[in-house]
């Protein structure tokens, strides 16, 4: 069942620049978390936003969350070529779905040297 | 080093025949999964497994088998009932069933001969 939506599904930007991804989702959630994925590896954690919170920051991320418009943004400032890689919103919906996360489809990024 | 260890990188599958994907974690984590991932796609949940001896049907559990008699291993097998195999198969671990946090390993891609 698909919960989170990215947009857009690919970005390219220049180094320095700011990326910006958002993540719609359509039911209530606990929490929502960002994760990121190098091409053929495994997803690494980056953040989590609870959804009784509205920002967090982790060093050059910043996340918002709107639960009135269930939606959340991702924001790296100052790119590097290192940050290129897919990320993806996870959403957890708390009460009966056993701590299960359900992933969007992600946001490709590229950022050029 | 403790982690989440995956293997093989690769697998070949033939038609017919059931192939198993080995996951190790030394994270001391109740909480195993399954995921596929097919290109530009999400995750999708295959099987989770709260506790040893214990395992439950995600989404897309049909063609595949698990299986969990040891806290550290949770290996899949996907039969020859499973009829498009080709993807990309990541494993992850949480401390708990409903500790947000996944932990994933580096994958298995299985391609069909």
């Amino acid at each position: 069942s698909q919960q989170g939506e990215e947009d857009p599904q690919a970005l390219s930007i220049q180094e320095g620049e700011n990326a910006t991804m958002n993540c719609s989702y359509k039911t209530s959630i606990n929490n929502l978390q960002w994760y990121r994925q190098n091409s053929g590896r495994g997803l690494v954690h980056l953040i989590l936003i609870r959804s009784n919170e509205r920002e967090k920051h982790s060093g050059r991320l910043r996340v918002t969350l709107d639960t009135s418009k269930k939606s959340s943004s991702l924001l790296i400032t100052a790119s590097r070529a290192a940050d290129t890689a897919s990320y993806f919103c996870a959403t957890d919906l708390g009460g009966g779905s056993q701590g299960n996360l359900i992933f969007g489809k992600g946001t490709k990024l590229s950022v050029k040297p | 080093d403790g982690g989440i260890t995956q293997s093989p990188k690769y697998l070949f599958r033939k038609e017919g025949q059931n192939v198993t994907l080995s996951c190790e974690q030394n994270l001391n984590h109740d909480a195993m999964y399954w995921y596929r991932q097919d290109p530009g796609q999400g995750l999708r949940l295959i099987y989770y497994s709260q506790i040893v001896n214990d395992f439950q049907k995600g989404d897309i559990a049909e063609g595949y088998s698990v299986s969990r008699e040891k806290k550290e291993s949770f290996p899949l097998t996907v039969t020859s009932a499973q009829k498009n195999p080709t993807a990309f198969y990541l494993c992850a671990s949480s401390i708990y069933a409903g500790m947000e946090t996944q932990y994933f390993g580096p994958g298995t891609r299985l391609l069909v001969l």
